[in-house]
């Protein structure tokens, strides 16, 4: 069974704290996503990775950064938390274009 | 101009009733499409790709308009089951591309 897995459900945060969303797939993916899910946004992409080392911005990469030092693993780093980083973060991984994306359970965050 | 841009609704229908929705992207080099689902609080998941010459599963019917960059889903005889958001998605050709998602469509079966 395919499985991509994020380290929390539910996450709280202080204003001003280093935030670390972590994703790990079992599926030897070469690429992997991270975004946001806001009311009425829908999902918005933040970066992905098409490789170990490799990333690109998505739509709305400020206030984050990610790294991927293993195929298996993508991080989300939020370097000083904002309270309008409040959000689901989903992370999704997938082979090749033409193939289905994969998305892990979603981390809710909240930041006071 | 979004790049991914579906009709937010909410569709509510009667069950049995068909439904449609259109979904538009902007950028012509896109080569794959999709239809995803996501109940509430949880995760999207594949419903169909959707192919050039359309496609069809069980209730669900796919097109694909290349030369007006619009995909659509129908839901026909449609069940309380169905009621979720339904995401469209349009990749560029690479394997590196990015996966562009539209805001989604929320459908609302009534009984």
């Amino acid at each position: 069974d395919v499985k991509v897995t994020q380290s929390s459900r539910y996450l709280v945060k202080r204003t001003g704290e280093k935030v670390f969303l972590e994703c790990v797939q079992d599926m030897d993916h070469e690429n992997m996503f991270w975004y946001r899910q806001d009311p009425g946004l829908g999902l918005r992409l933040i970066y992905f990775s098409y490789d170990v080392k490799m990333k690109e911005k998505g739509d709305i990469p400020e206030g984050y950064s990610v790294s991927r030092e293993k195929k298996e693993r993508f991080s989300l780093i939020l370097e000083s938390a904002s309270t309008n980083q409040t959000s689901m973060y989903l992370c999704a991984s997938h082979q090749g274009a033409q193939t289905e994306a994969f998305f892990g359970q979603g981390t809710r965050l909240t930041v006071v | 101009r979004k790049e991914v841009e579906q009709d937010p609704g909410p569709f509510n229908v009667p069950e049995g009733a068909t439904v449609a929705f259109n979904c538009t992207y902007s950028n012509s080099a896109s080569q794959s499409f999709f239809w995803y689902r996501q109940d509430c609080r949880k995760e999207p998941k594949l419903l169909m790709s959707v192919y050039s010459s359309g496609n069809e599963d069980g209730r669900f019917t796919a097109q694909l308009n290349r030369a007006s960059q619009y995909i659509s889903l129908l839901i026909r005889d449609s069940k309380l089951s169905d009621s979720a958001t339904y995401l469209c998605v349009v990749r560029e050709g690479s394997s590196a591309s990015k996966i562009i998602f539209g805001s989604g469509t929320r459908l609302s079966i009534r009984p």
